[in-house]
């Protein structure tokens, strides 16, 4: 079985203010991908990132940036100087790389950031 | 990237009526398509998964009779709620997986969001 843990439900930041969104996975195998979706206020789900299992590196982009620890099962989200447009619910889902596998889902996390 | 519509964005029905929910992907071949259900301020929650040409596989708890699937080509799938009640009223978002590719990414479409009244 896969989970998907955001323990985080809701985060408030001003402007300008790092933040970082926590994601911890549960999973019996051994390759999979790990994801990041943002919701904005609209509903269209925008994704973000896709990290698969063998692949530890870190990745920035932009603002964005991930932690990939394996040796802990994360896979956390940090935004660097959050601007309001960031203000989003923030989904952390897993994959495994088997066919046919489904995507699960954590719970999200809704970002505000307070001008 | 890869687009997949909806339509229609926001219905409205009267309780007892049926609604049909229709999901496109524009650009690309999709054999495998998903639809999720979500509530207000929870997370998606998966219903039921469709392959081109047969039957849809329905999540522990989906009433099948309730949540018509169909996915008669490789670029639609259609949800229909039938006898819509408004406990169904909720945010609905199909998802589409490319043909031959079961290790990409899905391509979420912009949701659906359903009112019954």
């Amino acid at each position: 079985a896969q989970k998907v843990t955001q323990a985080q439900t809701e985060i408030s930041v001003v402007e300008k203010e790092d933040v970082t969104l926590d994601c911890v996975y549960e999973t019996r195998d051994t390759t999979y991908y790990l994801f990041w979706y943002k919701q904005p206020p609209s509903g269209e789900l925008v994704f973000l990132i896709r990290r698969n299992s063998f692949d530890e590196q870190n990745e920035i982009s932009g603002r964005y940036s991930w932690n990939f620890q394996k040796s802990t099962s994360s896979f956390n989200f940090t935004i660097t100087a959050s601007q309001v447009v960031d203000s989003a619910v923030y989904f952390c889902a897993l994959r495994s790389r088997r066919a046919n596998s489904k995507l699960t889902f954590g719970k999200g996390i809704t970002l505000s950031v307070r001008p | 990237g890869a687009v997949v519509s909806q339509h229609p964005s926001w219905v409205i029905c009267k309780s007892g009526t049926s609604v049909k929910i229709e999901c496109r992907s524009l650009d690309f071949q999709a054999t495998t398509m998903f639809w999720y259900r979500q509530f207000p301020k929870q997370s998606l929650m998966l219903m039921a998964t469709s392959n081109e040409g047969s039957k849809a596989t329905y999540e522990q708890g989906v009433e099948k009779d309730k949540f018509l699937i169909n996915h008669a080509s490789l670029t639609l799938s259609t949800l229909t709620v039938t006898s819509a009640h408004p406990e169904d009223s909720s945010f609905y978002i199909c998802s589409a997986r490319p043909g031959g590719q079961a290790l990409t990414e899905q391509y979420f479409g912009p949701g659906t969001r359903l009112t019954v009244t």
